[in-house]
């Protein structure tokens, strides 16, 4: 099946400061997906993004399909970013079409 | 919308019991799925749905149970817990042409 890595697995910031996560997919996806986990357990979509760049706010992600990664941006990070970070992705069509994911970025934003 | 509605949020069962998580969505999507959430692991697919009345076996799907007799509800069985099944359950569901899939809040679940 399709494999996918997350790096760094960990990640500790001054609140303020930028950073990049970053996720390699070993194969063509139809679908990715960034999702940010809260110390509540709860997932949040941040970004469905198959190819291209979106922003949402102080977040951005780039995925670049034929080279097989997408970035996710933080800019100016605060405290409430703390939490996973989980990168997914989906290979297929209809009934053979299932979400893949990484093993997630513990980001621990310190005030 | 509700979105994805998922209870109970939080179970605890004894070795053998048998219990049923339930899953809900507002938003007529064909697609509904069950995944855990182990410590330091991504999520993993248990079972999942195309529609109702169709189910299939998703990465880890022994000792549960699944059936989908109308599209919003999509139920997921322990038939006889174990220590092995303590882990935190998401449901997920999207449309059968929109890839993005949308989570319940998830329910957490532990065995003794």
């Amino acid at each position: 099946g399709i494999q996918v890595e997350q790096s760094p697995p960990d990640l500790i910031l001054q609140e303020g400061a930028n950073s990049t996560l970053r996720c390699n997919f070993s194969d063509s996806v139809n679908n990715l997906q960034w999702f940010h986990q809260n110390p509540w357990g709860q997932l949040i979509n941040l970004f469905y993004i198959p190819s291209g760049t979106k922003q949402n706010g102080r977040l951005s992600a780039t995925t670049v399909a034929t080279e097989r990664y997408s970035l996710l941006y933080i800019s100016s990070s605060q405290t409430t970013d703390s939490g996973v970070y989980f990168c997914a992705v989906e290979r297929g069509t209809g009934a053979n079409s299932k979400l893949t994911f990484g093993k997630g970025i513990t980001l621990s934003v310190r005030p | 919308n509700a979105g994805v509605t998922q209870t109970p949020k939080f179970q605890v069962l004894k070795t053998g019991q048998s219990m049923t998580l339930q899953c809900a969505q507002d938003m007529n999507h064909e697609y509904m799925s069950w995944y855990r959430q182990d410590p330091g692991m991504g999520l993993r697919l248990i079972h999942y749905s195309v529609g109702a009345g169709i189910t299939d076996q998703g990465e880890v799907p022994n000792g549960y149970n699944v059936s989908r007799s109308t599209t919003e509800d999509f139920p997921l069985r322990l038939l006889s817990a174990a220590p092995s099944q303590t882990s935190v359950y998401f449901c997920a569901s999207r449309t059968g042409t929109d890839y993005e899939q949308y989570f319940g809040p998830g329910t957490r679940l532990t065995v003794t």
